[in-house]
């Protein structure tokens, strides 16, 4: 079971917008930031977000990141078929004195 | 280009050890945290380690203390994972990742090298 809790899987319509939470605790997105990691099965995992909602060069900005206490959360924006892949929170954890990512989120793009 | 590629990884029996490398380029190698983070077959990310720039400082999952341990020569652009007493349970891809500052930030994945380990 991972430390960070994000829902299997989420869907939404070409075009529409969707959101991925993360829940976690004090000891790690309440006091640490949180990044954001997308996957494409087969490959590598890219980094999509930064310190909560920054976005590395080349990502579009559709994609967007927001934190509220002990959860963050993921917003994309203008789906589109490419956009289907599985997405991870990551923080560090003070207690466990490591990293941590939740356990994933399959998006699919209907 | 900014690069990370991975080597050493095999088929290998519980038990066993396997040592992986990673060669870094196109950055200055020296001044970025590394980690290692794996993958086990149809699951998600599971951090494995952290070394700081120097190696000074390293960092293990409470999964692989005591039986894996992170280094790194700057003066080679290489970043190592040595792994013993392996178990079934480590299978999986390990993939090298090169950090941000200090935000935990991870913005820069090789495409990984593959370890299976049999029973």
């Amino acid at each position: 079971q991972s430390v960070l809790t994000q829902p299997p899987s989420v869907s939404a319509a070409p075009g529409q917008k969707v959101t991925i939470p993360c829940s976690g605790s004090s000891s790690n997105i309440g006091n640490h930031y949180v990044s954001w990691y997308q996957q494409v099965p087969g490959t590598a995992p890219k980094l999509l977000i930064y310190e909560n909602n920054k976005r590395p060069s080349g990502i579009p900005d559709r994609f967007s990141g927001s934190n509220s206490g002990t959860s963050a959360t993921l917003a994309i924006t203008g789906l589109h078929t490419g956009d289907e892949a599985d997405y991870y929170c990551g923080t560090w954890d003070s207690s466990l004195s490591g990293k941590v990512f939740g356990g994933g989120t399959k998006l699919t793009v209907l | 280009e900014v690069q990370l590629v991975e080597s050493g990884g095999g088929l290998v029996k519980a038990g066993g050890s396997l040592r992986l490398s990673c060669a870094a380029s196109g950055f200055t190698f020296s001044e970025k945290s590394m980690n290692w983070v794996r993958q086990a077959p149809g699951k998600g990310l599971e951090w494995v380690s952290s070394i700081t720039t120097g190696g000074s400082y390293k960092f293990h999952a409470d999964s692989v203390r005591g039986r894996f341990t992170i280094s790194r020569d700057n003066a080679k652009n290489s970043l190592y994972l040595q792994m013993n007493n392996l178990r079934v349970e480590d299978t999986g891809v390990y993939y090298c990742v090169r950090e941000i500052g200090s935000t935990s930030s991870m913005d820069v994945w090789g495409r990984g090298t593959t370890v299976t380990v049999s029973s």
